[in-house]
């Protein structure tokens, strides 16, 4: 069964603290690895996507990839309270893309 | 471009009824997908289309629900009849040809209540 995890939260940060976001994954033949930010009674939003391992930083965001552990994240620099949302990681296996339930994410001022 | 664009925002009905849920997707974008999501599944893909052809169709939930693609701009997703654990939010999504697998473009969701 391809399984992505995440812990559900909240996860409470203060403002201009980094907020580090947590995501594993089933299968090791997974290619490509998405991070959406869903604000509450909205739709999601693609922030970051990462394909290789290793880091790739986008502003104050920076997606994390390690296939061997089986393991992605999601770093927010000098968090915001608009940063409050949650969080969804998503795994592409074989063109289906299988969702973790979220992470909230509280920044408090 | 506008965006994905679904009706209606929010549906209340009674169990039993008929509700239809509307799409259109982004112009040019071949690939639309119907979602639902609820804190307790979380998202769900229901069907995705390619080219206005379901491709995968196995997350519907049963007989009740049903999808269609008439053309590139336009999608339905009917429940018949409709029962309280339908009760979602319910999105569409688009995502081009060509582009990054995986990268979705959400509607603003239908929010569905059935009493």
């Amino acid at each position: 069964q391809k399984e992505v995890e995440q812990n559900s939260g909240p996860l409470s940060v203060p403002e201009g603290a980094i907020a580090s976001l947590n995501c594993t994954y089933s299968d090791r033949g997974s290619q490509s690895f998405f991070w959406y930010r869903q604000y509450s009674g909205k739709s999601p939003e693609l922030i970051m996507f990462i394909y290789s391992n290793g880091d790739k930083e986008d502003g104050r965001f920076t997606a994390q990839l390690n296939k061997a552990s089986q393991y992605v994240s999601l770093l927010i620099r000098d968090s915001q309270p608009s940063d409050s949302a949650t969080y969804l990681c998503a795994v592409n296996f074989d063109y289906q893309l299988i969702w973790g339930a979220g992470t909230k994410l509280i920044i408090k001022p | 471009d506008a965006g994905v664009i679904q009706s209606p925002r929010h549906e209340v009905t009674e169990m039993g009824q008929e509700v239809t849920l509307r799409c259109k997707p982004i112009s040019g974008h071949d690939y639309l997908f119907w979602y639902r999501q609820t804190m307790m599944r979380g998202l769900e893909l229901l069907i995705y289309f390619n080219n206005n052809v379901p491709i995968d169709d196995s997350g519907m939930p049963e007989d009740r629900f049903s999808a269609k693609m008439p053309n590139a701009s336009f999608s339905t997703l009917k429940i018949q009849p409709s029962e309280p654990r339908d009760s979602a939010v319910y999105f569409c999504a688009s995502s081009p040809t060509g582009g990054v697998a995986g990268e979705l473009f959400f509607g603003e969701g239908s929010r569905l209540a059935v009493l």
